[in-house]
């Protein structure tokens, strides 16, 4: 299967700040990757499409301003989570798919974000 | 959207034990995806069975698309198979972009 990597697994960062979350493709090059979301104990909700080249969408309730998504290179997308609050604590977790053609998805470790 | 619907919530199990765990949809899906989170969040790809029936050692699914369902199969439980399951699906429009069921928490005891 196709190799996604997240970094950081888990970062705390200060009410306010904002933190940057990597989602890198190994051994495939990915024109599409996907973030999501999880609260303790609840389902991933997916949160946007990440598009190599040009605007990410975003789900339904999801903040672009909040959330930034920047998909410069066929192997890697940031999410950054500018000026965090206590609420925006939670596991994020990316994936992408090695084949255009084949919908499996791969997942990164996830990133486990406390802001305090 | 499509409604999924996962059961049973919570399972327990004794080491040794079969189960079988289901996820419904309220229409058809594309592209059926089963995960595994272990305790440390990382999502373990099972299956990937749009349709049919797959096995992998002592795990197995099946997916009937025209009777909106897919089924894991899990035999001689180990304490390894504790965590939560998920059942995911895309609609089609853009490949890998995923919907997850609330999923199964699976306990399996010595």
């Amino acid at each position: 299967g196709a190799v996604v990597s997240q970094h950081p697994s888990w970062v705390i960062c200060k009410s306010g700040t904002s933190v940057k979350i990597e989602c890198r493709s190994l051994d495939f090059q990915a024109t599409t990757m996907f973030w999501y979301r999880q609260f303790p104990k609840q389902s991933l909700m997916l949160m946007a499409t990440s598009n190599e080249g040009s605007k990410a969408t975003y789900e339904q309730g999801v903040e672009k301003d909040k959330f930034l998504i920047n998909h410069a290179s066929l192997t890697l997308s940031t999410l950054t989570v500018t000026s965090a609050h206590p609420e925006d604590s939670s596991f994020y977790i990316c994936s992408s798919s090695s084949r255009e053609d084949k919908a499996e998805a791969f997942f990164g470790q996830g990133t486990r974000l406390t802001v305090v | 959207g499509i409604q999924v619907e996962q059961s049973p919530p919570d399972l327990i199990l004794q080491e040794g034990a079969n189960s079988t765990l289901r996820c419904n949809f309220s229409d058809s899906v594309n592209n059926l995806q089963w995960f595994h989170q272990n305790p440390w969040g990382q999502l373990i790809n099972l299956f990937y069975i749009p349709s049919g029936t797959k096995q992998n050692g002592r795990l197995s699914a099946t997916t009937v698309a025209t009777e909106r369902y897919s089924l894991l199969y899990i035999s001689s439980s180990q304490t390894t198979d504790s965590g939560v399951y998920f059942c995911a699906y895309d609609r089609g429009s853009t490949l890998g972009r995923l919907y997850f069921g609330r999923g199964t928490q699976l306990t399996v005891w010595p």
